[in-house]
C-alpha cells in the first residue's frame, strides 16, 4: 500500500509569510508525528497526535507553530511569520501505537522549506 | 534530557571490511532503541531495534548497558551499505512517551570499492 506522504515536497516562502504543509498518514494509522530536521542534525520531534488530538505538543519551538489533525487522518503543520531559521526539512511519521518498544515509525518524504 | 550521540560524522570502509557505527545514550531507565537508515534519495526507514534481537541485511545492534551503547555492526560491509545512519531512543525523561524519538546526528557511511 502506499505510505505516508507529504505536500509540497519543496517550498520556498518570504520571510513574515504563512505556509502550511501537509502529511497523509498510512491508512489506519493512529499515531501521525512531526519531526523537523536541520541542516548536519537529526530529526528532532516537534508534535505527536493519537486520534484527532494532540498528545504531545512539546517539541513546537513556539507559538508561531501549530499543528492540527482534525479527522484523525490528514495533518497539515501551519508556521506563521516565517523566520529565515524556520528553513528545514519537516518530516511526517505515523504508526500503530502498539506496545512499548514496538512502535515503528513509517516517515514520509518530507517537505523542505526554505524561508528568503 | 535523555541524548544519544554518534561520535563520527563520516565513516569510510572498503568493501568486504568490517564495520560499526556508534552510538551512545543517557538515559537512566530501561532504553528503547533503534536504527534508522536512510539511502540516497529515499526516506527514513527502520533498521532494526534492540527490542526484536533480529539481523537485518547482515547488521547488528547489542544494547550494552553498562556502556550505555547501542553500536551497530556489520562483518562485511558492501556497497549498497553506503547511506545514512542514525541511532535513535524512544521515551521521554520520566520513563513514559516512548512515542517520542530521540535521534543521534547521523553517520554518513561510505562503502568504497
Amino acid at each position: 500500500g502506499a505510505g505516508v506522504s507529504q505536500t509540497p515536497s519543496n517550498k520556498v516562502t518570504e520571510k513574515g509569510k504563512y505556509v502550511e504543509l501537509r502529511c497523509d498518514p498510512i491508512s489506519g494509522h493512529t499515531a501521525l508525528y512531526w519531526y523537523r530536521q536541520s541542516l548536519g542534525q537529526g530529526p528532532e520531534f516537534l508534535i505527536y497526535f493519537q486520534g484527532t488530538g494532540a498528545a504531545d505538543d512539546s517539541g513546537l519551538p513556539n507559538d508561531r507553530f501549530f499543528a492540527v489533525r482534525p479527522e484523525g487522518s490528514v495533518s497539515t503543520l501551519k508556521i506563521q511569520r516565517t523566520e529565515r531559521g524556520d528553513s528545514a526539512v519537516y518530516l511526517c511519521a505515523s504508526s500503530l501505537l502498539r506496545l512499548a518498544g514496538d512502535n515503528e515509525q513509517f516517515f514520509g518524504p518530507g517537505t523542505r522549506l526554505t524561508v528568503l | 534530557a535523555q541524548r544519544v550521540t554518534q561520535p563520527e560524522k563520516l565513516l569510510s570502509v572498503f568493501k568486504g571490511a568490517p564495520v560499526e557505527l556508534k552510538c551512545n545514550y543517557s538515559y537512566s531507565g530501561s532504553p528503547e532503541l533503534f536504527w534508522y537508515v536512510q539511502y540516497s534519495r529515499q526516506r527514513l526507514q527502520l533498521l532494526l531495534r534492540h527490542i526484536s534481537r533480529e539481523s537485518i541485511k547482515g547488521f547488528t545492534a547489542d544494547l550494552n548497558k553498562g556502556e550505555t551503547s547501542f553500536h551497530l555492526k556489520k562483518p562485511f560491509a558492501q556497497e549498497e551499505d553506503s547511506a545514512m545512519y542514525y541511532c535513535a531512543h524512544a521515551g521521554g525523561d520520566s520513563g513514559g512517551s516512548n512515542y517520542k524519538l530521540t535521534f543521534g546526528k547521523g553517520t554518513l557511511l561510505t562503502v568504497n570499492p
